[in-house]
């Protein structure tokens, strides 16, 4: 069975600074991916990033970014340039690449940026 | 908007009570997943349904049952509810299921189902 450990409950950041959240993860798979999800208070969640873990290239999207490591099983989310719209919780989830039946998710970690 | 709509957004019953929600996928997607977020329990995935049939089953109770009609919309039955089932429920949905760009999955805004 497949685990995902946030273990970070909440952080905080001020405007502009940088954020990183993170996430550790326990499979046997070889072939998956994991994501970042954003819940801010609406409660919609948002799919932030996206890592396939046969690439070893770190995936990017605008301010965000990851640093995964395979062999640690651990993937964690840099926020930078933080901004207000980025306060919210954020769940580190994961799916199996064969059969992609379901996302596992982590616990979250409360996010608040500050000005 | 992801374009999965869910409704109703907020519901309100008694324990015994039987309740649906409703969920319509983006256009295309065939594939439809039920979440159920709690306090206690976080982010826990109750069923996938792709194209009409169901692919797999997470924590889902007995007393909860689900399906995906040929319009592929999806509806998620809860019954004899207790104060326990109180939560949001999430319905994402993908475009299919497998490898590549199918993994996405768009999630609805959720059903808050309060017992009482």
């Amino acid at each position: 069975a497949q685990t995902v450990t946030q273990s970070q409950p909440e952080m905080s950041v001020q405007e502009a600074e940088t954020v990183t959240l993170s996430c550790t993860y326990d499979t046997s798979e070889s072939n998956y991916y994991l994501f970042w999800y954003k819940q801010p208070p609406s409660r919609q969640m948002i799919l932030v990033i996206r890592q396939e873990a046969y690439k070893q290239q770190n995936a990017t999207e605008n301010r965000f970014s990851v640093n995964f490591q395979k062999a640690a099983k651990s993937f964690s989310l840099k926020i930078s340039d933080s901004q207000l719209g980025d306060t919210a919780m954020y769940f580190c989830a994961f799916m199996k690449r064969l059969g992609a039946d379901k996302l596992i998710f982590g616990t979250g970690t409360r996010l608040q940026v500050f000005p | 908007d992801s374009g999965v709509t869910q409704t109703p957004k907020h519901l309100i019953t008694a324990t015994g009570q039987r309740v649906t929600l409703r969920c319509s996928p983006r256009s295309g997607d065939l594939s439809v997943y039920w979440y159920q977020q709690s306090l206690d329990q976080g982010l826990q995935f109750l069923i996938h349904y792709y194209n009409g049939e169901e692919r797999a089953k997470g924590n889902i109770l007995e007393r909860f049952s689900a399906q995906q009609f040929p319009d592929l919309h999806s509806e998620l039955n809860l019954s004899s509810l207790e104060l326990g089932d109180s939560a949001l429920y999430f319905c994402a949905s993908s475009p299919g299921q497998g490898q590549g760009a199918n993994t996405e999955a768009f999630f609805g805004q959720g059903t808050r189902l309060t017992v009482v």
